[in-house]
């Protein structure tokens, strides 16, 4: 069946660092793609999504391209900030007869350092 | 804050009992889904609903059951409940975002505790 799997954490960096999250998918479909952030004591917000492939998925400076060809959806962000600490979740969605449903990588914890 | 409300927040219950959590989509959104997250299975997809009928199921046990009422709010019902079903229960509620995409929102949870 259809899985996420992404890089496990914790994932520990300093102010104003390049991160990157790690995604690749397995799916039989066209899956739509995305990145979910669970700040601690909270639910999931959607991050960003992308729906085919090359497309680019942005917010809050954060970015993900659909890369078909390696089925990946890697999560960079240029600059990170202290707020950004939370835990990461890839997650893909074949949408179709399955309305959508979505399955999740593990989750990816981030913590930022000033 | 994503619309999407549940209750209780918090559920302290012991093995062997039955408990209810529930759901309110966002305005205008048909469909619910309930996930279960803990740390050994992660994020895992139970159950939608849409507009009152079930719609798709995962990996749901047979102890749990959920429906959706005419006024399109969720519970999940948990029965039978055993230690390892300590959990954060999530619902969601999703809008169409074209192409046959569903954006799927997500209310704060409902951390339960079997005793």
């Amino acid at each position: 069946g259809d899985s996420v799997t992404q890089m496990e954490g914790p994932v520990t960096l300093s102010e104003e660092a390049f991160l990157t999250i790690n995604c690749t998918y397995t799916a039989t479909g066209y899956p739509s793609l995305f990145w979910y952030v669970q700040y601690p004591g909270e639910g999931l917000q959607l991050l960003l999504k992308a729906t085919k492939a090359d497309d680019k998925g942005s917010n809050k400076g954060f970015e993900a391209t659909y890369r078909k060809e390696t089925t990946s959806f890697h999560l960079e962000k240029g600059s990170v900030q202290v707020s950004d600490s939370a835990v990461y979740f890839c997650a893909l969605s074949d949408g179709g007869g399955s309305q959508g449903n979505l399955i999740f990588g593990k989750g990816t914890k981030l913590s930022v350092k000033p | 804050d994503s619309g999407v409300t549940q209750t209780p927040k918090h559920l302290i219950t012991a093995t062997g009992q039955r408990v209810t959590l529930r759901c309110s989509p966002r305005s205008g959104d048909l469909s619910v889904y309930w996930y279960q997250q803990s740390l050994d299975q992660g994020l895992q997809f139970l159950i939608q609903y849409y507009n009152g009928e079930e719609r798709a199921k995962g990996n749901i046990l047979e102890r749990f059951s959920a429906q959706q009422f005419p006024d399109l709010h969720s519970e999940l019902n948990l029965s039978s409940l055993e230690l390892g079903d300590s959990a954060l229960y999530f619902c969601a509620s999703s809008v169409e975002s074209g192409g046959g995409t569903y954006e799927q929102y997500f209310g704060p949870g409902t951390r339960l505790t079997v005793t």
